[in-house]
């Protein structure tokens, strides 16, 4: 039973474009959702993340918005560059939990230039 | 600053081998992790170490052992390997405590065959 739900599993755009990746999560335990970004043959890196007392946060070109009636979060990323091009996970936990994360399946985003 | 290392990076194993993944912290952090990335699932947690001393299972911990050597080692074994266990796995670590950023090394790509 996959706890956090990611979509789309795969993104094509051009380069300027905003591709948005969406996440949808069932505990409402969790806390922290942290988006993780991995290139080819790397291990993920942390990119952003918020909690759930603000509906969004924004830094450089990357932006989450959370809307937590709905157990919603989502990634948008502005002027996309084709040195975006990575596989994007988002993922949850609980601080009762440590940082024992619950990642969505990922989705893969090409930026063409 | 190394960060998080395994080893070794790529192996192949016959049904039934056994084997053990390394990795190693530099960064005197508590808490360390396994998770195994299978496309379209994400990023599943195998097992989890919240302090020396201590291990838990995690989500998929059926087929594998880990030892906490000391802070900063954490080691995954495979007791006899099968296809199913074909996968990449990633190593992480984190200080304890939720809103804390896990740092990832660069992975094990281990087929069995």
């Amino acid at each position: 039973q996959q706890q956090v739900k990611q979509s789309p599993q795969s993104l094509i755009v051009q380069k300027g474009g905003i591709p948005i990746i969406n996440c949808a999560y069932e505990n409402t335990a969790f806390d922290y959702f942290p988006w993780y970004q991995q290139f080819p043959g790397k291990g993920p890196a942390l990119l952003i993340a918020i909690r759930p007392d603000v509906s969004e946060k924004k830094e450089g070109r990357f932006t989450i918005s959370f809307n937590k009636s709905a157990k919603q979060f989502s990634l948008h990323i502005m002027d996309s560059q084709p040195g975006d091009s990575a596989t994007y996970f988002c993922a949850a936990s609980t601080e009762d939990a440590g940082n024992m994360l619950t990642f969505g399946g990922g989705t893969r985003l090409m930026v063409k230039p | 600053n190394a960060g998080v290392t395994q080893t070794p990076k790529f192996q192949v194993l016959k049904t039934g081998q056994s084997m053990t993944l390394q990795c190693a912290q530099d960064m005197n952090h508590n808490s360390m992790y396994w998770y195994r990335q299978d496309p379209g699932m994400g990023l599943r947690l195998i097992y989890y170490s919240a302090s020396e001393g201590t291990t838990d299972k995690g989500e998929v911990p059926n087929g594998y052992n880990v030892s906490r050597l000391n802070k900063r080692e954490f080691s995954l074994r495979l007791e006899s390997a099968a296809p199913s266990q074909t996968s990449v796995y990633f190593c992480a670590s984190s200080n304890k405590g939720g809103s804390t950023e896990a740092f990832f090394g660069q992975g094990t790509r281990l087929t069995v065959v």
